[in-house]
């Protein structure tokens, strides 16, 4: 089945403890995104990458660091994660040849 | 950045009824496309429509486009409890690589 992983998909840990959200697709999408989700702010786009080795920030990237050493996965990395870094992640990833981005199911993380 | 907005921001009617949201964007595109997300879930693709093109149709989805007045509508005709979601628009001003989303309508059907 064609699909975006993430993990974990609930998350709660204190200001200043390293931390990684790991992303995966199966669909051997070029294009591979995160996105950030708080209440009436619709989405905001963290980092993006258009292949391996190639990534660039997107709207909000303060605060966080992505990495892109495979074509499937695309892991976000909190250094040192702050109490406004508490939202929903959304990792997505598309194709050349589809307009259309796949959603992950979305990772919750509170940091206190 | 620029963001779409849609509106209304949140949206209640009997199942049976149409449902009609709308979203307007600020800078010349070359696709609008429309996601649908179920509670705290992921968002999932519904229906795309180019800038050339001013009205397109998938099932129960009509969507319209009139980039002079830089606005889209979706309309969900015969509405079901199941279309209870909030609905995004997603705008691509500078590559299908960054889209450029609105807030959301919220939607709820009552039974």
């Amino acid at each position: 089945e064609a699909q975006v992983t993430q993990n974990p998909r609930y998350l709660i840990t204190v200001t200043g403890k390293k931390l990684t959200v790991t992303c995966s697709q199966n669909m051997n999408h070029e294009y591979m995104s995160w996105y950030r989700q708080d209440p009436g702010l619709g989405l905001r786009q963290i980092y993006y990458s258009m292949n391996v080795e190639v990534t660039d920030k997107g709207d909000v990237p303060e605060g966080y660091k992505v990495s892109r050493k495979e074509k499937r996965n695309f892991p976000l990395i909190l250094e040192s994660p702050s109490p406004n870094q508490t939202s929903l992640y959304f990792c997505a990833s598309s194709s050349p040849n589809t307009d259309t981005q796949y959603f992950g199911p979305g990772t919750r993380l509170t940091v206190l | 950045s620029q963001q779409g907005e849609e509106d209304p921001q949140a949206l209640s009617i009997q199942e049976g009824e149409n449902a009609t949201m709308n979203c307007s964007y600020k800078t010349s595109i070359n696709n609008l496309q429309w996601y649908r997300q179920n509670s705290g879930r992921g968002l999932v693709h519904l229906i795309l429509i180019r800038s050339n093109e001013r009205e397109k149709h998938s099932g129960r989805l009509r969507v319209t486009l009139d980039t002079s007045k830089k606005s889209s509508s979706l309309l969900i005709t015969a509405s079901r409890a199941a279309d209870t979601a909030s609905y995004f628009c997603a705008t691509d001003p500078y590559s299908n690589y960054q889209l450029i989303w609105g807030a959301g309508t919220k939607l709820i059907i009552k039974p």
